[in-house]
């Protein structure tokens, strides 16, 4: 049973355009969400994050918005660039939220082309 | 460079065989976590220490087992090992309990397994 679902394993976009990455979870106790980048042949790093106090957070190029709602969260990355091609993961977290600290989704691989 | 390490980058081993996984936390870090990513799938969670104790559980095999030493460094052991056991194991560590809520976690570069 995934608790984190990203159901784009792929999306590729233009240099200079908007790179949106969906994510939906079903665990109602998740209350903090966070993004992370991976290039190959490297461990994963912290990118953005958002609590479940808020809507949207906002880290330069990064925009995470968080619809509690729908269960939904997107990044934003304007304007793309070629660097940011990566395998991006949203994970998900919460207290009482079950055994694991931090739950992965599968991950969406961005390219940007140039 | 995160200052999270593992040891070996690589390992080549066959089935049946046990196999131990280090990882080295970044200094002052209390809480250690090992991760599984087969193909074409997520993080899996397995095990999390914390400050020597075994903290949460995941999806971790009766065949494999960790351990947090008083160094705080953290070796996974995998034993009878088949061919679906062939993966990415991440070890990543945090300050505090629950890492992610709040404390970042911080990933090493991963061990690649591969059993033939």
């Amino acid at each position: 049973d995934q608790q984190v679902k990203q159901n784009s394993p792929s999306l590729s976009v233009q240099e200079g355009r908007i790179s949106i990455l969906n994510c939906d979870y079903t665990n109602s106790m998740f209350d903090y969400f966070l993004w992370y980048k991976k290039y190959p042949a490297e461990g994963p790093t912290f990118l953005i994050s958002i609590s479940s106090i808020k809507d949207k957070n906002e880290d330069g190029r990064f925009t995470v918005f968080l619809n509690k709602s729908a269960k939904h969260l997107s990044l934003h990355i304007v304007p793309s660039q070629p660097g940011d091609s990566a395998v991006y993961f949203c994970a998900a977290s919460g207290r009482n939220s079950g055994n694991t600290p931090l739950v992965f989704g599968k991950g969406t691989r961005l390219s940007v082309i140039a | 460079d995160s200052g999270v390490t593992q040891t070996p980058k690589h390992l080549i081993t066959a089935t049946g065989q046990r196999v131990t996984l280090r990882c080295s936390p970044r200094s002052g870090d209390l809480s250690v976590y090992w991760y599984q990513q087969s193909l074409d799938q997520g993080l899996q969670f397995l095990i999390q220490y914390y400050n020597g104790e075994e903290r949460a559980k995941g999806n971790i095999l009766e065949r494999f087992s960790a351990q947090q030493f008083p160094d705080l460094h953290s070796e996974l052991n995998l034993s009878s090992l088949e061919l679906g056991d062939s993966a990415l194991y991440f070890c990543a560590s945090s300050v505090l309990d629950w890492g992610g809520y709040y404390n970042e976690q911080f990933f090493g570069p991963g061990t690649r397994l591969t059993v033939l």
